[in-house]
């Protein structure tokens, strides 16, 4: 089964509004969760990413939340701009385990002007 | 800057030919990742190697070889090219999974006709 799932295949959203990506994985095991950002015809590109020991991580207009008994993750993007309409692609891994990420099969997010 | 190049970018290969997509990396990182990205199935992962004669199945490894020659290069090898194959395939690499992103290649575009 899917291990890491982004259910939501697109978004839209506001210029200067809040965009809310989300994420689920199954595995107890993961500890390493990252956010990647995909343009077209372009390789992804890490954004953000977060241990366990944390529940959450803030990098300017970015911020991921991490809900561990929820087996849930988030990628807040405040002040959302056009420049922000790509393909984001959730990741999850375990660092004691193999040294590869699960990801998602990635979310568009539209910013209309 | 972290550097994965790829070749060819772009190949048309015909049904049952052999086809040999080429990564090499100048990050001194010892694992190395191939993957492929079709629309609807985000990134997933082919095969991945820990260093120089190491490789390791991911989770569609079926129909696909793998070969690390040395530390800088890494070859995904498709013996006998099916039209399923056709996809954009991403090489990347990286260190321990928490401790360094994985830095990926621009990708080549494959068309098995």
């Amino acid at each position: 089964g899917q291990q890491v799932k982004q259910s939501s295949p697109s978004l839209t959203v506001q210029e200067g509004g809040i965009s809310i990506l989300n994420c689920d994985y199954e595995n107890d095991m993961f500890d390493y969760f990252a956010w990647y950002k995909k343009y077209p015809d372009n390789s992804p590109t890490l954004l953000i990413s977060v241990r366990s020991n944390v529940d959450k991580r803030e990098d300017g207009r970015l911020t991921v939340f991490l809900n561990k008994s929820g087996k849930h993750f988030s990628l807040h993007i405040t002040a959302s701009q056009p420049e922000d309409t790509a393909v984001y692609l959730c990741a999850a891994g375990d660092t004691e385990g193999a040294d590869r990420l699960t990801f998602g099969k990635g979310t568009q997010l539209i910013i209309q002007p | 800057e972290a550097a994965v190049t790829q070749s060819p970018r772009n190949k048309v290969a015909v049904t049952g030919g052999k086809v040999t997509l080429s990564c090499n990396q100048t990050n001194n990182h010892n694992n190395m990742y191939w993957y492929r990205q079709d629309t609807g199935h985000g990134l997933r992962l082919i095969h991945y190697s820990y260093g120089a004669g190491s490789t390791e199945k991911g989770d569609i490894p079926d129909g696909y070889k793998a070969s690390r020659p040395s530390q800088e290069n890494f070859s995904l090898i498709l013996e006998l090219a099916t039209p399923s194959q056709t996809s954009v395939y991403f090489c990347a690499s990286g260190d321990r999974l928490g401790q360094d992103t994985q830095y990926f290649g621009p990708g080549t575009r494959l068309l098995v006709l």
